[in-house]
């Protein structure tokens, strides 16, 4: 079956680093997204990994291991504003995205 | 980026009407739309996925008789609930796929329906 899995809920102090992980299997594959989601609202576009390696875009950070059925998002510089959910979604052979049950990050000052 | 709407944003009906939610997407061509619904404190659920000119797709458990899907045209799809009861309330959100973007999915801000 398809499967993505990711920590339920982490806590962080604002200014530091936090990694989220996310391990999927899936029918194929053809790229890992990560989304953020504030509470009330749609969930907003953060990366999209399909080659090994990590993709560095400010203080967010997304890294793809193909062979290992993992990713991570890191968040650095936390400010108060990320404090929101972190949706993993891997697509799968037919481009359609199997999501995480998402991250919960609250950030303390 | 691409953009896309939904229309209305919130909306409150009572028991047995029917509420039509509009999804649009503003600057590129959906061929396929696809639409979640999500309850409090968890993660999207697909209902279904919309393609251009032919029926949609419905997962598992979904009612395709109570959730009525049309995507007439390459940017609107819509989503009919039909006798729409109490636990139908929750937040709608549709997203579209544009085949020119690595198929990332764009999201529309989401409808919040509350039946009465």
């Amino acid at each position: 079956g398809q499967n993505i899995d990711q920590p339920t809920e982490m806590t962080a102090t604002e200014g530091a680093i936090v990694q989220i992980n996310c391990t999927y299997q899936t029918s194929g594959f053809n790229g890992l997204f990560w989304y953020q989601q504030h509470a009330g609202e749609a969930p907003t576009f953060l990366s999209y990994n399909v080659l090994d390696g990590l993709e560095e875009k400010g203080r967010f950070s997304s890294f793809l291991s193909r062979s290992k059925g993992y990713s991570y998002l890191l968040l650095k510089e936390l400010q108060m504003k990320d404090s929101a959910s972190y949706l993993c979604a891997a697509t799968d052979s037919n481009y359609q995205l199997i999501w995480g049950a998402g991250t919960k990050l609250i950030i303390k000052p | 980026g691409a953009v896309v709407s939904q229309h209305p944003s919130w909306v409150i009906c009572k028991s047995g009407t029917s509420v039509k939610i509009e999804c649009r997407s503003l600057d590129f061509q959906a061929t396929t739309m696809f639409w979640y619904r999500q309850f409090p404190k968890q993660s999207l659920m697909l209902m279904a996925t919309s393609n251009e000119g032919s029926k949609a797709t419905y997962e598992q458990g979904v009612e395709k008789d109570k959730f009525l899907i049309n995507h007439a045209s390459l940017t609107l799809s819509t989503l009919t609930v039909t006798s729409a009861h109490p636990e139908d309330s929750s937040f709608y959100i549709c997203s579209a796929r544009d085949p020119a973007s690595s198929y990332e999915q764009y999201f529309g801000p989401g409808t919040r329906l509350t039946v009465t």
